[in-house]
């Protein structure tokens, strides 16, 4: 069935890099998302990458596919205090838009200082 | 435009009672989404809607959920009745065509006491 996949807990020194890991199962996946949710907020996308991609990078955020084994992570370099949040994985569902998401259930980044 | 804008922020409700949730898109945006998030199933999409038409409503998890889109400004989520177990953030999202962000709501904070 239909599932994405991802570690709960992520905890990094600020400064540092952060990974976020993440597996899916939908191979015709179009597009993969990084959401950002804050404490008490909705989610906002942090970026995506279309599957026919390898690699992503957008300042800090550098987005990395590997399609054979269904895996994409999300590299956060420098990390800061204020990157403290949950990060979700999404695959699009089918050819459908891009708000028809299945997401993982999140992996929350705690940065100390 | 003031973004996707859900009320209320937060519902507390007893069990049996009927409780209605309610979604203003962003303007202009074709696409609208009802997610939930809970701790155990995290964000799982419940329904969608093209021009005000339910597309695909094979999350909605039992007949006691319905949604309804009148216009293209408005939606709204009922429960009725609802349950401890229906207890979660709802979250409305919005988007423009098909290949376009979702835009998410603060989501609304129910519990079913």
């Amino acid at each position: 069935g239909e599932d994405v996949e991802q570690s709960l807990f992520l905890s990094v020194r600020e400064g540092d890099s952060s990974v976020i890991n993440c597996t899916y199962t939908d191979s015709s996946s179009t597009y993969l998302y990084w959401y950002k949710q804050e404490p008490g907020a909705g989610l906002q996308l942090l970026t995506y990458i279309f599957s026919n991609m390898d690699m992503k990078q957008d300042q800090r955020l550098t987005v990395l596919l590997n399609k054979k084994d269904k895996h994409l992570s999300l590299r956060i370099a420098d990390t800061q205090t204020g990157d403290s949040a949950i990060y979700f994985c999404a695959e699009g569902k089918g050819g459908g838009s891009q708000g028809n998401l299945i997401f993982g259930k999140g992996t929350k980044l705690s940065v100390k200082p | 435009d003031a973004g996707v804008i859900q009320s209320p922020r937060h519902e507390v409700t007893e069990m049996g009672q009927e409780v209605t949730l309610r979604c203003k898109p962003i303007s202009g945006h074709d696409y609208l989404f009802w997610y939930r998030q809970t701790m155990m199933r995290g964000l799982e999409l419940l329904i969608y809607f093209n021009n005000n038409v339910p597309i695909d409503d094979s999350g909605m998890p039992e007949d006691r959920f319905s949604a309804k889109m009148p216009n293209a400004s408005f939606s709204t989520l009922k429960i009725q009745p609802s349950e401890p177990r229906d207890s979660a953030v709802y979250f409305c999202a919005s988007s423009l065509g098909v290949r376009t962000e979702a835009f998410f709501g603060q989501g609304t904070r129910l519990t079913v006491v």
